[in-house]
C-alpha cells in the first residue's frame, strides 16, 4: 500500500501571498489531519476531515482552511501569509470510522518559507 | 496549550543501554500514542495505549500509562544508533476527540 503522499515537499513564498497544499491519504482512509510544526510551538493541529466534512478543528485564525474531496485527497490553503507561517506542514491519515483518533500515518510533509 | 509535555527534553546514551522517556498530560483522555520522528521528516506511529490500559510492549518497546498522575513513559531497550530521533507523544482527549503532541525529546544514541 502506498503511503500518504503531500505536494509540494518545499515551498517558498513571500508575506500576503497564498499557498495550497495536497494531501492523498493512504488508499482507504478517509479521516485526515494536517499538523504545523514549528521549532517554537512543536506540532499543532489545525484540522480533520472526514468524508468531505470537517470533524475537528485546532485553534487557528480563520487564514488557515481546508477541504477535501471525494476520494479522500485533502488541501491546506493558507491565505495572507505571514512570517511565522513558515513551518512544516505535516499531513496523516487514519482508517477511522467512528470512535476516537487512533493510529496516524504520516506524510513526510511540506516545508514553507515565507520570506 | 501543549496537554502532553515530554521529559526530557534531550537525552543521549550509549549503544546498548536503556533509555526512557516521560510524558505528563492535563486532562482525561481516551487514549495516548508515541511517535518518533527522524529529522524533519514525517512521524512514525509507535505504540498506542487507551486508557483502560496500564503497560503495552512491542518489540524493545514497553509503553506504561498512569491515568491517576496522568503520565506515562516509553521505555526503549537496548538501543540502536537507528533509534536516534525525536519521540513525542500525543493524547486524544475524550471530551472533544481533539489530538494534542508534545513538544518532544530529542534521543542520541551514542556510537
Amino acid at each position: 500500500k502506498a503511503g500518504v503522499t503531500q505536494t509540494p515537499r518545499y515551498l517558498i513564498k513571500t508575506r500576503g501571498q497564498q499557498v495550497t497544499l495536497s494531501c492523498s491519504p493512504i488508499s482507504g482512509h478517509r479521516s485526515v489531519s494536517w499538523y504545523q510544526q514549528t521549532p517554537g510551538q512543536g506540532l499543532q493541529f489545525l484540522f480533520e476531515y472526514f468524508s468531505e466534512t470537517q470533524r475537528n478543528k485546532g485553534n487557528f485564525p480563520g487564514r488557515f482552511s481546508g477541504r477535501q474531496f471525494s476520494n479522500s485527497r485533502s488541501e491546506m490553503n493558507v491565505s495572507t501569509l505571514e512570517l511565522g507561517d513558515s513551518a512544516l506542514y505535516l499531513c496523516a491519515s487514519s482508517s477511522r470510522l467512528a470512535g476516537a483518533l487512533e493510529t496516524q500515518y504520516f506524510g513526510p510533509g511540506t516545508r514553507l518559507l515565507v520570506l | 496549550s501543549q496537554q502532553g509535555e515530554e521529559d526530557p527534553q534531550a537525552l543521549s546514551i550509549q549503544e546498548g543501554e536503556n533509555a526512557t522517556m516521560n510524558c505528563s498530560y492535563k486532562t482525561s483522555i481516551n487514549n495516548l500514542q508515541w511517535y518518533r520522528q527522524n529529522s524533519g521528516r514525517g512521524l512514525v506511529h509507535l505504540i498506542l495505549i487507551r486508557s483502560n490500559e496500564r503497560e503495552k510492549h512491542s518489540g524493545r518497546l514497553r509503553v506504561t500509562l498512569d491515568t491517576s498522575k496522568k503520565s506515562s513513559s516509553l521505555l526503549i531497550t537496548a538501543s540502536r544508533a537507528a533509534d536516534t530521533a525525536s519521540y513525542f507523544c500525543a493524547t486524544v482527549s475524550n471530551r472533544d476527540d481533539k489530538i494534542i503532541f508534545g513538544k518532544g525529546t530529542r534521543l542520541h544514541i551514542l556510537p
